[in-house]
């Protein structure tokens, strides 16, 4: 079945330092991964979303992911964080029919001044 | 633009009372989705559309039904609510399946059950 693991629930950051939220996947098909963000008290947005075409996939506000197959893995980066990054985000696979999506747990990230 | 649109955005209920959440979105999506947020647990789908005419159970649809109504609304129902079932409500839509297409979500409903 596929799932995936958000390691970490809360990460803190100072402004302006590497942002780096772990995701690990588990998947009996070739998977489709997606970083989605939630700010507070609204619905859920999508940053960026791997789909076998490229490993390293750019999203929206200076975010990336890396694709690593060897290591299941679809850690969601970003080289210097702002304040108005502070929200949870949410990685999701596909699940193995391709009609719906399965989140993580989520992690909250903090950005102090 | 008004995308995604839930409601109610707030309800309260009392246990064994029935209520329906009602979504609509506006964008000719073929899929719909109604997800629950609760603490530490992320989003747990409940039901899902592919298309027009059909429903499919998620991780979680006891004590939920649902009905495609048409291509634009997909409504979830609580026949007799539990406190268990407190939580954030979200639907979304996406054009084709999410694999590849992205979900757009609405703002969510916020339902307490005593």
């Amino acid at each position: 079945a596929q799932s995936v693991t958000q390691l970490g629930s809360h990460v803190s950051v100072s402004e302006g330092a590497l942002v780096l939220l772990r995701c690990n996947y588990s998947s009996s098909v070739p998977p489709y991964l997606f970083w989605y963000v939630q700010y507070p008290n609204q619905g859920l947005q999508l940053l960026l979303k791997y789909t076998s075409a490229a490993t390293l996939v750019k999203g929206i506000n200076g975010f990336e992911a890396e694709f690593k197959k060897s290591e299941t893995s679809f850690h969601l980066t970003k080289p210097s964080a702002h304040m108005s990054d502070a929200a949870e985000y949410f990685c999701a696979v596909s699940n193995q029919a391709g009609t719906a999506l399965i989140f993580g747990k989520g992690t909250t990230l903090s950005v102090s001044s | 633009n008004a995308g995604v649109t839930q409601t109610p955005k707030f309800q309260v209920l009392k246990t064994g009372q029935s209520m329906t959440l009602q979504c609509a979105q506006d964008m000719n999506h073929n899929s719909m989705y109604w997800y629950r947020q609760d603490p530490g647990m992320g989003l747990r789908l409940i039901y899902y559309s592919a298309s027009e005419g059909t429903t499919d159970k998620g991780e979680v649809p006891n004590g939920y039904n649902v009905s495609r109504l048409n291509k634009r609304e997909f409504s979830l129902r609580l026949e007799s609510a539990a406190p268990s079932q407190t939580s954030v409500y979200f639907c979304a839509s996406s054009a084709e399946g999410p694999r590849t297409g992205e979900l757009f979500f609405g703002e969510g409903s916020r339902l307490t059950v005593l």
